[in-house]
């Protein structure tokens, strides 16, 4: 089946810092998208990406849906506490009428103030 | 607050018991989707449903689980005699159609189901 790959498991930056996330799968997608999700809530989408080389910012984050349809990347700048969380890619097929979104096993991304 | 809601937050069930969960999708939203999460997993499809219509339901079980998106109230998912291995998260997430352009569903804050 589909699978999208996100390493590191986790991510330690300090308060401040920038940091960058990849998710790299072997399927192409139609549309990349990237959540964050904290304990004991459901994912919230950051960005939404619909075309290969799309390149879009929402305040202090900005994702790119890569060229050949199977990766992408998220950057976030001037890291702060409350941007710990988890971090998850998700790629949206459709075939037909059926629609599913695929999601990596996710980035942990702790900030140390 | 015009989000997914789903309730309960939490279920506590015994091995064998049946549970129910419930979502109700945003506003103007027709099209409902299940997935499940594991500790330190992602999100797993489970099932796509639009009003009266399962669409796909190549992530459920063969047996035991099921779901339905009435016409009137809230999608359900129900898992019926529930095993240990059924413990994870469940979230429903909702978007409006998908239509022709990808329309990103949004999530609600998932069902904590604990068997025990």
């Amino acid at each position: 089946g589909q699978q999208l790959n996100q390493s590191p498991q986790s991510m330690f930056i300090q308060e401040g810092e920038d940091v960058s996330m990849n998710c790299t799968s072997s399927s192409i997608f139609n549309t990349w998208l990237w959540y964050k999700q904290d304990p004991g809530e459901g994912p919230v989408l950051l960005i939404a990406l619909y075309k290969a080389g799309e390149l879009t910012s929402n305040g202090r984050l900005t994702a790119q849906f890569g060229i050949t349809r199977k990766d992408s990347f998220l950057n976030i700048s001037a890291s702060i506490p409350s941007d710990v969380g988890i971090y998850f890619c998700a790629g949206w097929t459709r075939t037909g009428a059926n629609s599913k979104l695929t999601f990596g096993k996710g980035i942990t991304l702790s900030v140390r103030p | 607050n015009a989000g997914v809601m789903q309730n309960p937050r939490h279920l506590v069930r015994r091995r064998g018991q049946e549970a129910r969960l419930r979502c109700s999708p945003m506003k103007g939203h027709s099209h409902v989707y299940w997935y499940r999460q594991l500790p330190e997993e992602g999100l797993k499809f489970m099932v796509y449903l639009q009003k009266e219509n399962i669409i796909d339901e190549s992530g459920m079980p063969k047996e035991r689980f099921s779901a339905e998106f009435p016409k009137e109230g809230p999608s359900i998912l129900r898992i019926q005699q529930v095993v240990r291995g059924d413990s994870a998260a469940y979230f429903c997430a909702s978007s409006p159609s998908t239509g022709n352009s990808n329309q990103p569903q949004h999530f609600g804050d998932g069902t904590r189901l604990s068997i025990l």
